[in-house]
């Protein structure tokens, strides 16, 4: 099994839909991460935590919501999805400081399309 | 704020040719520097580090060194292989905040 777990991998929804993207690591860490990737933008932080009664906004968390429901488990949801959401998802999880907490391990993905 | 600016793509070689994608970074503190692989259908991966100054970080015939005094971290390989093409992302980490990262540089080998 994978380290991080992410599902769906592929979605289309249609605009104003409520989408829930899930992830699962196996990694025993305590942070995690909800990034979104679209071309020529690189990687953008949504929302990030700390633990399990730790959560952060990122650079661009309008229109997203999480939830961490274990240390293992990191959700983020889209409430009303729109078009702009479009794009490919990706959880990651890292150690708590020291060296180890920039060495991130991320997911496959999950690519949303909302039409 | 922490910013991370790379040399956009894509680049395009032949295989065995030279590589460099460049990172310069602006940071307040002593940030630690890395360069992160995504091959094709996959997530991020770690490709190599340097957490200070004059470090030098190494993965897979890559290297890259933290210049504090040019604020940059580029990325060499001397000759590159078609199972290199992927997508390349410099990013910065610092004090206790997530990873900051680079819009990233799609590269092509060709054989």
């Amino acid at each position: 099994d994978a380290d991080v777990t992410q599902t769906p991998r592929n979605r289309i929804t249609k605009t104003g839909k409520r989408i829930m993207l899930e992830c699962s690591q196996t990694k025993g860490h305590d942070r995690m991460y909800w990034y979104r990737q679209d071309p020529g933008l690189g990687l953008r932080l949504i929302y990030y935590s700390f633990d399990v009664k730790d959560i952060n906004k990122g650079e661009i968390s309008d229109g997203y919501s999480v939830s961490r429901q274990a240390q293992a488990k990191f959700s983020l949801s889209l409430e009303s999805a729109i078009p702009n959401q479009t794009a490919l998802y990706f959880c990651a999880t890292s150690r708590p400081g020291g060296s180890g907490a920039n060495v991130l391990t991320f997911g496959a993905g999950s690519r949303l399309t909302v039409l | 704020g922490d910013s991370v600016t790379q040399m956009e793509g894509p680049v395009t070689l032949s295989e065995e040719a030279f590589l460099t994608i460049n990172c310069t970074y602006t940071a307040t503190g002593y940030p630690s520097l890395f360069w992160y692989v995504q091959y094709p259908g996959e997530g991020l991966q770690l490709l190599l580090k340097a957490t200070k100054a004059d470090d030098k970080g190494s993965n897979k015939g890559f290297e890259a060194t933290y210049r504090k005094e040019t604020t940059s971290f580029h990325l060499e390989k001397g000759s590159v292989q078609v199972s290199d093409s992927a997508v390349y992302f410099c990013a910065l980490g610092s004090g206790n905040t997530p990873l900051v990262f680079g819009k990233g540089t799609r590269l092509s080998v060709i054989a």
